[in-house]
């Protein structure tokens, strides 16, 4: 299967400051790249669609300024959680489909641990 | 009530059991249909993919749609110690950008 590289596997920060996590995809191309959030013992949550080349798509109740996304290449993607706070620590998940696919595969990344004190 | 309904147990099975998963869903849109294996603080893992109704058999792991009750099943034979994870069940309508996850069931299997 394809694979899909998210990174850092584990964030520790202070309130207030940002956190970035990336996600690429590593052997293939990717127009559309998601990112989820994930509580303990729950399932994933779409927090938005990271377009290539174009504004990300936010699900609601998801704060685009709280929660920026960049994906300016077919093979990266970018979170930035702005301004962290303890109540956003969280699991966060990124995916990727091929561009290429016509099937809905979607891969997924390792995840990123964010521990906000 | 949710669009997809997965019982989050915890399961817990003998090792060498056939595990039995399954969803049941509301959208009558979906057409395509997924099983995801999670390992604890892990991304998803594709396991097996489906689209519309039937069987679809990989190795230890079979998957089968029943689009007209709307319910999907995950099955594995010999069940392993390696197997226990969280399994997470995900569908999306044709062309759908977005899949619809049920909740996952934690699985456990003893030795």
């Amino acid at each position: 299967g394809a694979v899909v590289s998210q990174h850092p596997s584990r964030v520790i920060c202070k309130s207030g400051t940002s956190v970035k996590i990336e996600c690429r995809s590593l052997d293939f191309q990717a127009t559309t790249m998601f990112w989820y959030r994930q509580f303990p013992k729950q399932s994933l949550m779409l927090m938005a669609t990271s377009n290539e080349g174009s504004k990300a798509t936010y699900e609601q109740g998801v704060e685009k300024d709280k929660f920026l996304i960049n994906h300016a290449s077919l093979t990266l993607s970018t979170l930035t959680v702005t301004s962290a706070h303890p109540e956003d620590s969280s699991f966060y998940i990124c995916s990727a489909r091929d561009r290429r696919a016509t099937n809905e595969k979607l891969f997924f990344g390792s995840g990123t641990q964010l521990s906000v004190l | 009530q949710k669009e997809v309904e997965q019982d989050p147990g915890p399961l817990s099975v003998p090792e060498g059991a056939i595990v039995s998963l399954n969803c049941t869903y509301s959208n009558s849109a979906f057409q395509y249909f997924m099983w995801y294996r999670q390992y604890s603080r892990k991304g998803p893992e594709l396991l097996m993919y489906t689209y519309s109704s039937g069987n679809k058999e990989d190795g230890r792991f079979t998957a089968q749609v029943d689009k007209s009750s709307k319910y999907i099943s995950l099955f594995i034979r010999d069940s392993q110690p390696s197997d226990s994870a969280t399994y997470l069940c995900a569908m999306s309508p044709p062309g759908g950008n977005k899949l619809t996850f049920g909740t996952g069931t934690q699985l456990k299997v003893e030795l």
